[in-house]
């Protein structure tokens, strides 16, 4: 069974400070990778997703993330944060080949941001 | 924005009542899925469906049911509410043409089991 698992339960930054969220993932195959994002009170906003090709992806808001194989990682990065960044953090797992898209999500890693 | 609703949004009930959550789409696709959300928890799937009558067991689907009798309508019955399903409730559908592989999410029903 495919698994997710973010170590960081939660995070806080300075505004303008580096970002990264770990996600490490647990598939068989090559997987389908997801980031969502939650504001609080919101529902869930796809940041970004890695499919195949290029292992290093682009998103929305000025985030990207790297699939690293080897590490089985997803890892979410973001050069400066921005105090509108704060919410919380969803990684997930698609399987690839089921045709179901279902999705398995880790616990999530919340931010702050500390203006 | 892909065309989804939850309803209702917001329920108070208590413990031993039966709770019906309704899930809308105006896309027209075969899969529907229910998670709940939980501190901690992440998101977690308790059923889906894959068409019309057609629906199978997620992660955590005891104390729950489901039903499809259209397409774009997919219930989430709790036959006798427990405190423990105190929970945000999430209804979600596949993207298609470009958005294909992801989910999208309904804005979620909070309920309240007393």
């Amino acid at each position: 069974a495919q698994s997710v698992t973010q170590p960081d339960i939660h995070i806080t930054v300075s505004e303008g400070a580096s970002l990264e969220l770990r996600c490490n993932y647990s598939y068989g195959a090559t997987p389908y990778l997801f980031w969502y994002v939650q504001s609080p009170g919101q529902g869930l906003q796809l940041l970004l997703k890695y499919f195949s090709g290029d292992t290093l992806v682009q998103g929305i808001k000025g985030f990207e993330a790297e699939f690293k194989r080897s590490q089985s990682s997803f890892n979410l990065r973001k050069p400066s944060v921005h105090w509108s960044d704060a919410a919380e953090y969803f990684c997930a797992v698609g399987d690839s080949g089921a045709g179901s898209y279902q999705l398995t999500f880790g616990k999530g890693t919340k931010l702050s941001v500390i203006p | 924005d892909a065309g989804i609703t939850q309803s209702p949004r917001h329920k108070v009930t208590e413990t031993g009542t039966p709770v019906t959550l309704r899930c809308h789409q105006t896309e027209n696709h075969r899969y529907m899925y229910w998670y709940r959300q939980d501190p901690g928890h992440g998101l977690r799937l308790i059923h889906y469906s894959y068409g019309v009558k057609d629906t199978d067991k997620g992660e955590v689907s005891d104390g729950y049911s489901v039903s499809r009798s259209k397409t774009e309508d997919f219930l989430l019955t709790l036959e006798s509410a427990t405190s423990s399903q105190t929970s945000v409730y999430f209804c979600a559908i596949p993207g298609q043409g470009n958005f294909a592989g992801e989910l999208f999410f309904g804005e979620g029903s909070r309920l309240t089991v007393l």
